[in-house]
């Protein structure tokens, strides 16, 4: 079936160390985004990739990166330097032509800092 | 810069209500709008979305929702509620130049008593 797979669903990082969040699609979608979920703040834009090794920072990039090596790739690392990692992350993709193509979501990761 | 509110972080309707969740946008630029649903710990899944055509846009799950330009309002509405219906919903924004980014709201909560 197509979708989108994150993985894991949930993780679980300890201080100071980096995580890598995977994100997969096999809709054939140019564009991929990383969002972050907090309780009652709806979603804000990590990074988004727009085509194969080109990405963008989004509003909240700082403490992450991502790399876009692949169509259907575009893992998020959450790096030590984000001090408040904890949160519910999602990964979509959408097709070309811009502003009025869906956004599809993947079922989203957990990460808890321990 | 546009941006979207949605009033009211948590509604209740008892089942066989009108449910009605409320959206206003800002944008200096003709937007287009969507309307997300969640379930819990799963990631968004799209219930419909106004692309400039016909003003009442009518969704999956029997919800729909008008475009009010003089308003800025993109309300969503489904006549009578089921038990089903209760999740989260999110209201989001996306206007030309924005490269298909979504400025998302702060979700509102449904609740659907017997």
């Amino acid at each position: 079936d197509g979708g989108i797979t994150q993985s894991p669903k949930y993780l679980f990082r300890k201080e100071g160390q980096n995580v890598t969040l995977s994100c997969e699609q096999n809709l054939n979608h140019d564009a991929m985004y990383w969002y972050r979920q907090d309780p009652g703040q709806g979603l804000r834009l990590i990074y988004y990739s727009q085509i194969v090794n080109d990405f963008q920072k989004g509003d909240i990039a700082e403490g992450y990166s991502v790399s876009r090596e692949k169509k259907e790739s575009f893992p998020l690392t959450v790096t030590s330097a984000q001090k408040n990692p904890t949160a519910f992350y999602l990964c979509a993709s959408s097709g070309t032509g811009g502003v009025r193509n869906t956004i599809y979501f993947g079922e989203g990761s957990w990460l808890t800092v321990v | 810069a546009q941006s979207v509110t949605q009033l009211g972080s948590h509604v209740s309707v008892s089942e066989g209500a009108l449910v009605l969740l409320r959206c206003n946008y800002s944008s200096s630029v003709p937007p287009y709008l969507f309307w997300y649903v969640q379930y819990p710990n799963q990631g968004l899944q799209l219930l419909l979305k106004y692309t400039s055509a016909a003003t009442l846009v009518k969704g999956i799950n029997g919800f729909e929702a008008e475009f009010k330009k003089s308003e800025t309002s993109f309300h969503l509405t489904k006549p009578s509620a089921h038990m089903s219906d209760a999740a989260e919903y999110f209201c989001a924004v996306s206007v030309s130049g924005s490269q298909g980014n979504l400025i998302f709201g702060k979700g509102t909560k449904l609740s659907v008593k017997p």
